[in-house]
């Protein structure tokens, strides 16, 4: 059974750094794309960033591209997202997601972690 | 940016009822698209992909259907667990995905 388990968030001040991490078990980490998706609070679901299979193709929202980095350790088979430079506007609960495919990213998220909540606030 | 617009925006029914959901789409996505459920303080589900083929584990009362821009989300007869809110996404202009604001479901 596919199980992913964020941590990491917490309240920050803008203009500060987090690093969140998620790790995966029940599945086979390096064969699947893995991905960021946030919920800002009673609001609807927002795509962040993936990372492919063997970590060498990633992607970011164009909001979040130049601050944040996606990156995974597939020894350890742990997902991370640096995110530098916050803003009131990255408050969400940030959820880890797995890719439906083996291989290359098929984009559609298949299994979620419960979420890690980010609150950016001074 | 594709935009994705769904519709209605709250859904009042009762159980036993059908639900029937829509996703407009910008532009056209072909049968790229996706719809998840979600429940409070949960994580969203995916329910269906492509347009109309179902996630595993998902009940056969849940059917998706379209091509192009025009999807629809059909609830064949609603059990008390299916109030939730739905979203759809779209995977056509990968990497830039994006989600439907939402159709809340709620009990009538």
């Amino acid at each position: 059974q596919v199980h992913l388990v964020e941590s990491g968030g917490g309240v920050v001040q803008p203009g500060r750094s987090l690093r969140l991490s998620c790790a995966a078990s029940g599945f086979t980490f390096s064969r699947y794309g893995m991905h960021w998706v946030r919920q800002a609070p009673g609001k609807g679901l927002e795509w962040v960033a993936v990372i492919a299979s063997d970590g060498k193709d990633k992607h970011l929202k164009d909001s979040v591209k130049d601050r944040y980095t996606i990156s995974r350790d597939n020894s350890k088979n742990t997902l991370f997202l640096q995110m530098n430079s916050l803003r009131a506007e990255d408050t969400a609960m940030y959820y880890c997601v797995k890719d439906t495919a083996v291989g290359p990213v098929n984009y559609y998220f298949e299994s979620w972690g419960q979420g890690t909540l980010v609150t950016v606030s001074s | 940016e594709i935009v994705l617009t769904q519709s209605p925006v709250t859904l009042s029914l009762s159980p036993g009822k059908r639900a029937t959901l829509s996703c407009r789409a910008s532009q056209t996505v072909s049968r790229y698209l996706a719809w998840y459920q979600q429940k409070p303080g949960q994580a969203p589900r995916l329910l269906i992909y492509d347009a109309s083929n179902r996630a595993t584990g998902i009940p056969a009362r849940f059917s998706g259907s379209g091509s192009g821009t025009d999807f629809t989300l059909t609830i064949s007869s609603l059990e008390p667990e299916d109030f939730a809110v739905y979203y759809c996404q779209q995977r056509s202009s990968w990497p830039l995905i994006t989600f439907g604001q939402g159709t809340r479901l709620e009990i009538k």
